[in-house]
């Protein structure tokens, strides 16, 4: 069965710093790892997609995440960040060599921006 | 082009009453998904339709909840005898089998019963 734990519910950040949300994933076959952002109110939009092409993965607006088969890790970063960020982070995972087509979301974590 | 749209956006209703729930998938997209979101919660897969059938309905939470692609596009939640804890959004999403498992998620319909 796949799982995903995502270490922070809560991360805050000044304007122009890193940002750093963690993710660590378990699953019994290749894994497609996902992250989505959700800002109030509005929809899931897909920030980045790893399938094994390149184990760091850019994304929109600035974002990537690396993902580290020995640390079953998958973190997502930023160099620097905007108000805009603030918003609800999922990390994802898909068993797509089962066939099975359920994503698999982590609790979240909401990522504050303080100016 | 346009996303994947949900109707309604909020929908309040009683405890006991059945509810209906529309999804419009991204056209040409075949597979489509529908997930619950708690709140402060991940969102949770219910069912996965591929075409007009349900290929994967193992999340959904028991016998009052049921969904229909009859033709292939859009789909509809059904939920019978609603409880104060289907109070939830649920969410719509769709893929293009080219594209494998990435989704594309609709802004969801709030459900409240009252």
């Amino acid at each position: 069965a796949q799982s995903v734990t995502q270490l922070d519910s809560h991360v805050s950040v000044s304007e122009g710093t890193p940002v750093l949300l963690r993710c660590n994933y378990s699953s019994s076959y290749s894994p497609s790892l996902f992250w989505y952002v959700q800002h109030p109110n509005k929809g899931l939009q897909l920030l980045l997609k790893y399938t094994s092409a390149a184990t760091l993965v850019k994304g929109i607006n600035g974002f990537e995440a690396e993902f580290k088969k020995s640390e079953t890790s998958f973190h997502l970063t930023k160099p620097s960040a905007h108000m805009s960020d603030a918003a609800e982070y999922f990390c994802v995972v898909s068993e797509r060599d089962t066939g099975r087509r359920a994503l698999t979301f982590g609790s979240g974590t909401r990522l504050q921006v303080q100016p | 082009g346009a996303g994947v749209s949900q109707t309604p956006s909020n929908k309040v209703t009683e405890k006991g009453k059945y509810v209906e729930l529309r999804c419009d998938p991204i056209s040409g997209h075949t597979a489509l998904y529908w997930y619950r979101q708690s709140l402060g919660q991940g969102p949770e897969f219910l069912i996965y339709f591929q075409g007009t059938g349900a290929a994967d309905d193992s999340g959904l939470p028991n016998d009052r909840f049921f969904a229909v692609r009859p033709e292939g596009s859009v789909s509809t939640l059904k939920i019978q005898r609603t409880e104060r804890g289907d109070s939830a959004v649920y969410l719509c999403a769709s893929s293009l089998r080219t594209e494998g498992d990435t989704q594309y998620f609709g802004p969801g319909t709030r459900l409240t019963v009252l």
